[in-house]
């Protein structure tokens, strides 16, 4: 059965902290894994990750994939009240595909 | 247009009831999917529809009945539903990308069993 595990669950840090938010996963025929924030509903794209694309950045966030050790994480940088949510981290298989398989989230609070 | 849109946005229901949840897209993706997050959990699959037909049922319980009358409208029929399935129900649609699916989500509706 596919498995994502992610932590820590929670973290409160001050504004202006760097951040890293970690992702594991057991997954038959890995094809991607995503990462999405959620504030009040719905959840919201970050970045994909894929055996052809394994880092990403956008502005302060960047993310990155190892295959090998099969984990992922999420940084961001110079952290904002802003970014304050839960960060969703899902994988998909080959096999099931477009099944995603989410982990537990990161509670992430950030306080001025 | 990029998004995915729920009505309604809260809905209470009694056990008894019968009531229907909605979900739009209109980006083209030919894939859609009804999603279950109960608090403080992650989402969890229930359905899958691809090009309009069923693709995955999760083991989802009868009560609960989709339905995709064309390739941008999915609904979810409910039907005497218990109090443990109140949640928030997220509507999602994808895309293929290189390498994997790109999934749209919709703000969800809460719902509340009474």
């Amino acid at each position: 059965e596919d498995k994502v595990v992610q932590s820590p669950l929670s973290l409160v840090v001050h504004e202006g902290d760097t951040v890293t938010l970690n992702c594991s996963y057991e997954v038959t025929n890995f094809r991607s894994l995503l990462w999405y924030k959620q504030e009040k509903k719905a959840p919201t794209f970050l970045f994909m990750l894929t055996s052809s694309g394994i880092e990403k950045k956008s502005g302060r966030l960047s993310s990155i994939l190892d295959k090998k050790e099969l984990f992922s994480i999420l940084n961001i940088t110079a952290t904002q009240t802003g970014d304050s949510a839960i960060y969703l981290c899902a994988v998909e298989g080959i096999q099931g595909a477009q099944k995603l398989v989410f982990g537990q989230g990161t509670r992430l609070t950030i306080n001025p | 247009d990029t998004e995915v849109t729920q009505t309604p946005k809260h809905l209470v229901m009694g056990m008894t009831n019968k009531k229907s949840l909605k979900c739009e897209q209109h980006m083209g993706h030919r894939a859609m999917y009804w999603y279950k997050q109960k608090a403080k959990k992650p989402p969890e699959l229930m359905f899958v529809y691809s090009y309009e037909k069923l693709s995955i049922n999760e083991s989802v319980p009868s009560r609960f009945s989709p339905e995709c009358p064309n390739s941008s409208l999915l609904n979810l029929h409910l039907h005497a539903l218990q109090p443990e399935d109140s949640a928030l129900y997220l509507c999602a649609s994808s895309r293929p990308l290189e390498g994997g699916y790109g999934y749209t989500f919709g703000s969800g509706t809460r719902l509340t069993v009474v």
